[in-house]
């Protein structure tokens, strides 16, 4: 069964860093997104694309965060400079495109722990 | 803005017990609503939805009602197992079509022991 990848599961950086977190969407899925979790709280939006570009974005994601397609197969997270708000389960998802009266629904990789040191 | 308000966990049940993990939501218009459940090690696995008031959804012996009235949609199974022990969110889409982010509560852990 096709499911949604992320590398690494787990990454430590030191707050100033770049860090880049990998997604491999299902292959004919055209839709993105990405989530994040903080310990504790709640699993926040932060980011879809589509066709190249960013279809809608949370007020969470400012000018440090980036999203790309480098590829056919991969969607990348870049945070350019990390702080310690940052620590969070970063989950990527991805789904049909549709424009039908029904909604698609997100299928959703296991997530990539970061920690901000 | 829309919102979700899940039961804390976590919560522990034995086998065959009785589940409810309660939900309520904040929204304007009608929202569709979701439960998604994430198992150890694994993604979230959409496990039920309802688009409409009244709609009952349903999967793997878990079922929820979206009530308007309420503004609830609690999950329930008559009888839980071990294999049920995960993490449970409830999650609501804004609009009904296309492909919208969904606004999640803070999820539940349920154990589930022999």
């Amino acid at each position: 069964e096709p499911e949604v990848t992320q590398t690494p599961s787990h990454q430590v950086t030191q707050m100033g860093q770049e860090v880049i977190l990998r997604c491999v969407p299902i292959s004919n899925h055209l839709y993105f997104y990405w989530y994040r979790q903080i310990l504790g709280q709640k699993v926040e939006f932060l980011v879809s694309f589509y066709n190249n570009e960013i279809s809608e974005k949370s007020e969470i994601f400012d000018d440090q965060f980036s999203v790309e397609r480098p590829d056919g197969s991969n969607f990348t997270l870049k945070i350019r400079s990390t702080k310690l708000e940052d620590s969070a389960m970063y989950f990527c998802a991805s789904s049909e495109f549709g424009t039908g009266g029904s909604y698609n629904e997100q299928f959703f990789g296991p997530g990539t722990r970061l920690t901000v040191l | 803005g829309d919102s979700v308000t899940q039961m804390e966990g976590p919560v522990t049940l034995s086998e065959e017990a009785f589940l409810t993990i309660n939900c309520t939501y904040t929204a304007t218009g009608y929202p569709s609503l979701f439960w998604y459940v994430q198992y150890p090690g694994e993604g979230l696995q959409l496990l039920l939805k309802a688009t409409k008031a009244d709609d009952k959804g349903s999967n793997k012996g878990f079922e929820a009602t979206y009530r308007k009235e309420t503004t609830s949609f609690h999950l329930e199974k008559g009888s839980v197992q071990v294999s049920d022990s995960a993490v449970y969110f409830c999650a609501l889409s804004g609009r009904h079509s296309g492909n919208t982010p969904l606004v999640f509560g803070k999820g539940t852990r349920l154990s589930v022991i022999a």
